[in-house]
């Protein structure tokens, strides 16, 4: 299995609400990461987790909250959004190491009304 | 800080080869991706080159001179399927959980 699953695909929400983006991976990865991605525009590193520990926060704002439960599944916790935070939301999972592909999922498209 | 440029668009026709170029700033350089990504798809790893010289995968092969700060990919063979984003995308040393940072992206269109 070399896939990384995402839910919702797409995710209409308002600007008080909170919602939680899902991503799952089954391939024994130890590290795993959110990207923010605006159209037309590369991804931006957002979160990284390693052995399911937040190893890296791109000091991205706290409305955005990750949560690693196990080390299969990744969360990303949204409160209080604002319309600009409407993007493409990647999840991504790699083996730690020197070097080593990271595997996308299909993202999650977010509209913050 | 960390700077990677690459073109935003190229265009080709069916069966032409293009090379995106793609050159990098960055303290404690370790290795050089790239990545494909069609509109409404999510990227997907090409290739990576973390030592100077030429990869060949099938029709696409990637090129690293670290003494330039200079890599590119080659697409050979161009198929209409190969319309897509294309990302370089650094590696740095002690980076944790391999985390890579992408150029703007090359847009590149085939036309038949």
């Amino acid at each position: 299995d070399t896939e990384v699953t995402q839910t919702p695909k797409h995710l209409v929400m308002g600007m008080t609400n909170k919602k939680s983006l899902k991503c799952e991976q089954h391939m024994g990865h130890r590290a795993m990461y959110w990207y923010k991605q605006k159209a037309k525009k590369p991804p931006e590193l957002m979160f990284v987790y390693s052995y399911e520990k937040l190893s890296i926060n791109e000091s991205v704002p706290s409305r955005f909250s990750p949560e690693c439960p196990n080390s299969s599944l990744l969360n990303l916790h949204l409160h209080a959004l604002q319309p600009e935070d409407s993007a493409l939301y990647l999840c991504a999972s790699s083996q730690e190491g020197p070097y080593n592909e990271q595997f996308f999922g299909p993202g999650t498209r977010l509209t913050v009304l | 800080g960390q700077s990677l440029e690459q073109p935003s668009e190229v265009t080709a026709v069916e069966g032409a080869i293009v090379q995106i170029n793609c050159t990098y700033q960055t303290s404690g350089f370790y290795g050089l991706s790239w990545y494909q990504q069609h509109d409404g798809g999510a990227p997907t790893f090409l290739s990576y080159n973390a030592l100077d010289g030429l990869e060949e995968t099938g029709r696409f092969s990637s090129f690293l001179s670290r003494s330039d700060s200079y890599g590119y990919l080659l697409l050979q063979e161009l198929q209409m399927k190969d319309s897509a984003s294309y990302f370089c995308a650094v590696k740095r040393i002690k980076a944790a959980g391999n985390k890579l940072t992408f150029g703007g992206g090359t847009r590149v269109l085939v036309k038949p």
